[in-house]
């Protein structure tokens, strides 16, 4: 099964300004998943990235808020940008676990912003 | 579209006891995943068992069963002699088995806690 690398692991950040959070899986995956946890509530998907093609956001979720790379298939990163108090969340990339149905998750970045 | 109901916000068990967490969820899919996941504070999201649409024997991993009512659509979490590393959030979730790459559905959550 995969292994997800995902950093930092937490910050605490000034309003108005960005956050890159990267994540390194340790086998190529087609698909990469980005999800936000607010706080005390479930997750919720912000994005889909596939390697060579524009992410795929869910409603809610714009580019210019949150813009995704994903340069190869083992790496994406995720962008928090012009962020405000209400940014404050769990942000959790996770893959396909191939033969398994399952999502392997990344180790989570908790988010605060001052 | 699919959802996913936790009905239980919060809840304990006795260390060494028995406790079933609630699931219920809507789909108009025959073919389906469901899975609990644990999210310790660590953050980390860990699988903790899945359970296929078309199989209708419980899943069990070592401490942890499942009861399944496909027609019920009930999806309900038992573990056995709760241990205090079981302390967590649980999430149940939905994934089709149709395509590839289907997003999962996640229900609210269950604290969990264990008390010694």
């Amino acid at each position: 099964s995969a292994v997800i690398s995902q950093k930092p692991s937490r910050d605490i950040c000034q309003r108005g300004t960005s956050l890159t959070i990267q994540c390194q899986v340790d086998s190529q995956v087609t698909m990469m998943f980005w999800y936000r946890q607010q706080p005390g509530q479930s997750l919720t998907l912000i994005a889909t990235a596939n390697q060579g093609s524009e992410a795929t956001y869910e409603s809610g979720f714009v580019i210019d808020k949150f813009p995704i790379s994903r340069p190869n298939l083992t790496f994406s990163t995720l962008t928090v940008s012009n962020m405000s108090p209400e940014d404050s969340s769990i942000y959790l990339c996770s893959v396909d676990r191939q033969g398994n149905y399952g999502y392997t998750f990344g180790s989570g970045t908790r988010l605060t912003v001052v | 579209a699919q959802t996913v109901t936790q009905s239980q916000p919060e809840m304990s068990v006795q260390e060494a006891e028995t406790v079933t967490l609630s699931c219920t969820y809507d789909t108009s899919e025959s073919d389906y995943y469901l899975f609990w996941y644990k999210q310790p504070p660590s953050r980390q999201m860990i699988l903790v068992i899945r359970q296929e649409a078309y199989k209708q024997q419980n899943a069990t991993e070592n401490r942890f069963s499942v009861n399944f009512q496909k027609a019920a659509k009930s999806f309900s979490l038992k573990i056995s002699d709760s241990q205090l590393g079981d302390a967590a959030m649980y999430f149940c979730a939905y994934r089709s088995a149709v395509g590839y790459g289907q997003n999962f559905v996640f229900g609210p959550g269950t604290r969990l806690s264990v008390l010694p």
